[in-house]
Formats: structure tokens, sequence, C-alpha cells
């Protein structure tokens, strides 16, 4: 069974600090992952996603993520936060494509930017 | 041209009562899923559907069924609604290869009362 954890639960920043969002899976096979974006009152959004490839994924609005197999990590970075980052973040995990995988999710950081 | 949509936005309804939830998707995909978002923010997968094979989290009770009309509908249906059921209900859909990620709708607020 694969699951995701995500390990700060609420993260508060002030504008311009540097974020990094730790997540850790458990699947024993390949896996992709992917980081969604759940601004306030709205569904969620996909930030960037890794399938395979260079293990550092750029995605929108300047977020980035690195995967590391050996620590069985994708950890969500960005070098300087704005106000409008305010948001939950989740990431996610799926065995390989094409089957038929359920997707799962971790639970989520809420993240405050302070202007 | 909203690539999923679903209606209603937001549904109150009364303990024991039948509802459902719709949900379209103009994106050409093949898989679409029904998630349930709690008051904590968590997702957990309800189901995923193609137009060959429905997987059910086994943890959701078989009082929620989904129908499926065609490969671009899938609709919740939920039966005697309970307290516990109030949450937000996220339809997404994907490709079969899932290789685009997943495209969520806007959410269906439900308010068991």
């Amino acid at each position: 069974a694969q699951s995701v954890s995500q390990h700060n639960h609420h993260v508060i920043l002030s504008e311009a600090a540097s974020l990094e969002l730790g997540c850790n899976y458990s699947y024993g096979g390949t896996v992709n992952l992917f980081w969604y974006v759940q601004y306030p009152g709205q569904h969620l959004q996909l930030l960037l996603k890794y399938f395979s490839g260079d293990p550092l994924v750029k995605g929108i609005k300047g977020f980035e993520a690195e995967f590391i197999k050996s620590k069985f990590s994708f950890n969500l970075r960005k070098p300087s936060v704005q106000w409008s980052d305010t948001a939950e973040y989740f990431c996610a995990v799926m065995g390989p494509l094409g089957g038929s995988y359920i997707p799962t999710f971790g639970r989520g950081t809420s993240l405050i930017v302070h202007p | 041209d909203t690539a999923v949509s679903q209606t209603p936005k937001y549904l109150v309804t009364q303990m024991g009562n039948d509802k459902s939830i719709k949900c379209e998707q103009n994106l050409g995909h093949d898989t679409m899923y029904w998630y349930k978002q709690d008051s904590k923010k968590f997702l957990k997968i309800m189901f995923s559907y193609n137009n060959k094979e429905l997987i059910i989290n086994e943890t959701v009770p078989n009082r929620f069924s989904p129908k499926s009309p065609d490969k671009a509908h899938l609709n919740l249906h939920i039966n005697s609604l309970e307290l516990g059921d109030s949450a937000v209900y996220f339809c997404a859909s994907s490709l079969a290869d899932r290789s685009g990620g997943y495209t969520f709708g806007s959410g269906t607020r439900l308010t068991v009362v």
C-alpha cells in the first residue's frame, strides 16, 4: 500500500522567506509524485509533477521539488514566498502510470505568509 | 469553459435524505474520481472510475455510489445521509495513464443537518 507523510502541518512565514515543505512517501515500486495547491475556498491545482528523468522538477509560480529516491522524499521549495502563496499544499503519490492505482494524498500543509 | 464542473456548489440537507452531486468534464479524460475533504482538509479518495473498471476505496460506506452515464460524467449518489457525511466533495479527472496529473472541480460543500 502507498502512503504519504507531510511533516509540517502548519507553516507561518514572512514574505521573502524561503520555503521548504517536507513530503515522504511509502511505496515499494516506481512512483509518480505530485504537489497540489489549494487556495482558500478554491479547488486543488497542480503545482508540479514528477514521473521520471531529472529529479529536480520546476513547477508554476516559482515552485520546485526534488525527488530523492534514497530518502523516499519529494520536498517542495520556493526561494522567496509571497503573501499570495498562502494556501494548503498537498503532496500526492501514485503507482506506475497506466496501472489501476488509487492516488494517495498527504494530510496537507497549511502555509500562511505574512506581508 | 470550466474543465471539470460540479453541481451544486453548496448542498444543505437533512439526515436520512438521498442526494446526488453531478460532475462533468470536457477535457476528454478517461478516468474520473471522487474525493472527500473533511474539516481538517484531509483528502480521501472515494472512487476511481473509467470505462473499464471501478475502483472503490473499501472504507467508503456503500451508501455512496458513483454513477457514470458516459465518459464525461461521474455523478455521486448518497443514500440515507448522515451528519458525518458533511464535507467538501471534489470531482477530478485525468487521462487513463494519469500523465497530466489530475484536474479538480471546484467542489461541493455538503452540510447535513
